[in-house]
């Protein structure tokens, strides 16, 4: 989307590496939510930050919001981790990004 | 602003009337997709449509719903017999595939249902 510019588009890592996905906002936020599509096609809630971090397993996330971006960084990717992610944002109206397709390899 | 058009951006309905959103998905995309947002801030997969084909869809929507993609027209979702429980957002997304778990999907800004 316009107001969500989100990359890379695709992705593609080896089992035990790590990477970055970026969300820029083209306007202030006031939040930031994280998903991955499952298996059953739903969008799973990874995070939803207002500021700062968090962290869950290998999955940081960073938002910061007088910049108008936020991460989501990977480590140690493992196999299942292979799918589509979405940031998003919080305001009155959502706008997503268009996804990042990762796949890992062995 | 979105490719992805969705309307009405909000709808209010009594319990037991029928509730319809429409959604034109990006030019070239034949997979639409339906969301509905739940309280834990996810979106469930309800649908989603191959040109005028259905693909995929839950069981509350089989039941409850009634979906269509038509030619040369919006895409719709309708709530046959509105419930409280169905106020929420519901999404519209469109991809180039429908059926690849890696797909990119380009999602519309969502209809907020309220269901008095």
């Amino acid at each position: 989307g316009d107001q969500v510019e989100q990359s890379p588009s695709a992705l593609s890592l080896h089992e035990g590496t790590g990477s970055a996905l970026r969300c820029n906002f083209t306007t202030t936020m006031r939040a930031v939510q994280w998903f991955r599509k499952n298996s059953r096609g739903s969008l799973i809630n990874l995070f939803y930050l207002a500021s700062g971090t968090k962290e869950n397993g290998r999955l940081k996330s960073a938002f910061d919001s007088k910049e108008r971006y936020s991460t989501l960084h990977i480590r140690d990717a493992q196999l299942e981790d292979s799918g589509t992610y979405f940031c998003a944002n919080s305001n009155n109206r959502i706008f997503f990004g268009d996804g990042t397709q990762l796949v890992v390899k062995p | 602003n979105s490719k992805v058009i969705q309307t009405p951006r909000y709808l209010v309905k009594g319990q037991g009337q029928k509730a319809k959103m429409r959604c034109i998905p990006e030019k070239g995309h034949p997979v639409v997709f339906w969301y509905q947002q739940n309280k834990n801030n996810e979106f469930k997969f309800l649908i989603n449509f191959q040109n005028q084909e259905v693909l995929q869809q839950i069981d509350m929507t089989e039941k409850r719903f009634s979906a269509e993609c038509p030619s040369n027209s919006p895409c719709s979702l309708e709530i046959q017999s509105s419930e409280a429980g169905d106020s929420a957002l519901y999404l519209c997304a469109s991809s180039l595939r429908g059926t690849v778990s890696n797909e990119r999907l380009f999602f519309g800004h969502g209809t907020k249902l309220s269901v008095l």
